[in-house]
């Protein structure tokens, strides 16, 4: 079983639509938690962090949930900028961080 | 604004020659990092260094090797490539106390012919 698991999508989405991508974690010593976004063919770039009482910025929410060893994101009012691969991170100390393997975003017109 | 420079876009390279992969970082950050990305792989950690000349071993350091003499610039060594190298490689820094936020170069695509 891998360490941090993402459905791979894609995710077909029309604009406006909202969109929950999912990722579990299988250590539950788990410090940190992440979203990172990847364009295609360019580098991760943090997104947001997620808190244990949640996040939200902008029409971004990130959620954890400990007991059941998820994070969530939520995209509202979905643009055709958001298609991208959204990259899941679980941080276990000071330098390990887990990538999960991402989960791709197509907004359509 | 943060930034991470590779040395290189693309990198064609036949099996058994040596190559060096640069990234250079002008954020004073303590941490660098060098990740492997393949198709339904994710990112996967080669080696890190938290200081000059230090450097700790990741999860696929097989056939890889670093360098670190100073602190903006950590280099990654694959001894003898190998096709199974043929990747996308990106490197990435980070200050001590954000590990979580992380700034990636550009990455390099490497094919190992």
């Amino acid at each position: 079983r891998k360490e941090v698991e993402q459905d791979p999508g894609p995710f077909n989405v029309p604009e406006g639509a909202t969109v929950a991508f999912n990722c579990t974690y299988s250590n539950s010593a788990s410090q940190s938690f992440f979203w990172y976004r990847q364009d295609c063919r360019k580098e991760p770039k943090l997104l947001m962090s997620v808190y244990s009482s949640g996040n939200e910025d902008g029409r971004f929410t990130a959620q954890l949930n400990r007991a059941s060893q998820y994070i969530s994101l939520l995209i509202r009012d979905s643009k055709l900028s958001d298609s991208a691969t959204y990259l899941c991170v679980v941080i276990y100390s000071s330098y390990k961080l887990i990538f999960g393997s991402g989960t791709r975003l197509l907004v359509r017109p | 604004d943060v930034k991470v420079t590779q040395s290189s876009r693309y990198l064609v390279k036949r099996t058994g020659e040596k190559v060096f992969l640069e990234c250079v970082q002008d954020m004073d950050h303590e941490n660098m990092f060098w990740y492997r990305q393949d198709p339904g792989l994710g990112l996967r950690l080669i080696y890190f260094s938290y200081d000059v000349k230090m450097k700790e071993k990741g999860d696929i350091p097989e056939g890889y090797s670093v360098s670190r003499e100073k602190k903006e610039r950590f280099s990654l060594i694959l001894e003898s490539a190998s096709t199974n190298q043929t990747s996308m490689y990106l490197c990435a820094s980070s200050s001590p106390d954000y590990t979580g936020t992380q700034y990636f170069g550009p990455g390099t695509r490497l094919l190992v012919l």
